[in-house]
């Protein structure tokens, strides 16, 4: 299995909502990556987790909240959003402090109203 | 600051011709570099990387030519294919560092 599944696809909540978007790969990757990209921008990076700690977060605001339940499965959990946190939500898994390639997700269109 | 930087937003090519994708990078510490292609709505697909020991990987119709002198790196389809449609970035990295650094991309059009 060399897929990284994200649900949902598409979302869309309003500022006062509270949702989660769901990250699973069963790679045995130890490291995995919550990502933000906006229209003709590259990916950018929002956490990491390597060994299920948070080792990297990116200065993103409170209102993202990243959690690693297991070694396969990455959420972000999503509290009083902004219409400018409107994105593609990519997730992504390596092996942890080697050169590999990150695999990523189909993402998770999120449309913040 | 954009450590990585790709200077041309689109370039179109004619099937069957080669694309040349390019890249320049300002951090000298980048000591490995990857080529992902991303197609509308999906996630990137990894494509081919180098490591700085190297000038030059080669994957079937993909190479990549590093020029650390110059701190370039480019990417080359050869022969070209409508499937090559895409947005290619390239991302730098350091051994130890779980971060890739991406470029802001290239929109690649093959014209039949």
């Amino acid at each position: 299995d060399t897929e990284v599944t994200q649900t949902p696809k598409h979302l869309v909540m309003g500022m006062t909502n509270k949702k989660s978007l769901k990250c699973e790969q069963h790679m045995g990757h130890r490291a995995m990556y919550w990502y933000k990209q906006k229209a003709k921008k590259p990916p950018e990076l929002m956490f990491v987790y390597s060994y299920e700690k948070l080792s990297i977060n990116e200065s993103v605001p409170s209102r993202f909240s990243p959690e690693c339940p297991n070694s396969s499965l990455l959420n972000l959990h999503l509290h009083a959003l902004q219409p400018e946190d409107s994105a593609l939500y990519l997730c992504a898994s390596t092996t942890p402090g080697f050169y590999n390639e990150q695999f990523f997700g189909p993402g998770t269109r999120l449309t913040v109203l | 600051d954009q450590q990585v930087k790709q200077n041309s937003p689109s370039l179109s090519v004619q099937e069957g011709r080669i694309s040349i994708l390019n890249c320049d990078y300002t951090n000298s510490m980048f000591d490995y570099f990857l080529w992902y292609k991303k197609y509308p709505a999906e996630g990137p697909t990894f494509l081919i990387s180098i490591s700085s020991i190297k000038d030059k990987n080669e994957d079937g119709r993909f190479t990549v030519f590093l020029n650390k002198s110059a701190k370039h790196l480019s990417l080359h389809i050869v022969p070209s294919q409508p499937g090559d449609s895409a947005v290619y970035f390239c991302a730098g990295s350091n051994f130890g560092n779980e971060k890739l650094t991406f470029g802001t991309g290239t929109r690649l059009t093959i014209i039949p």
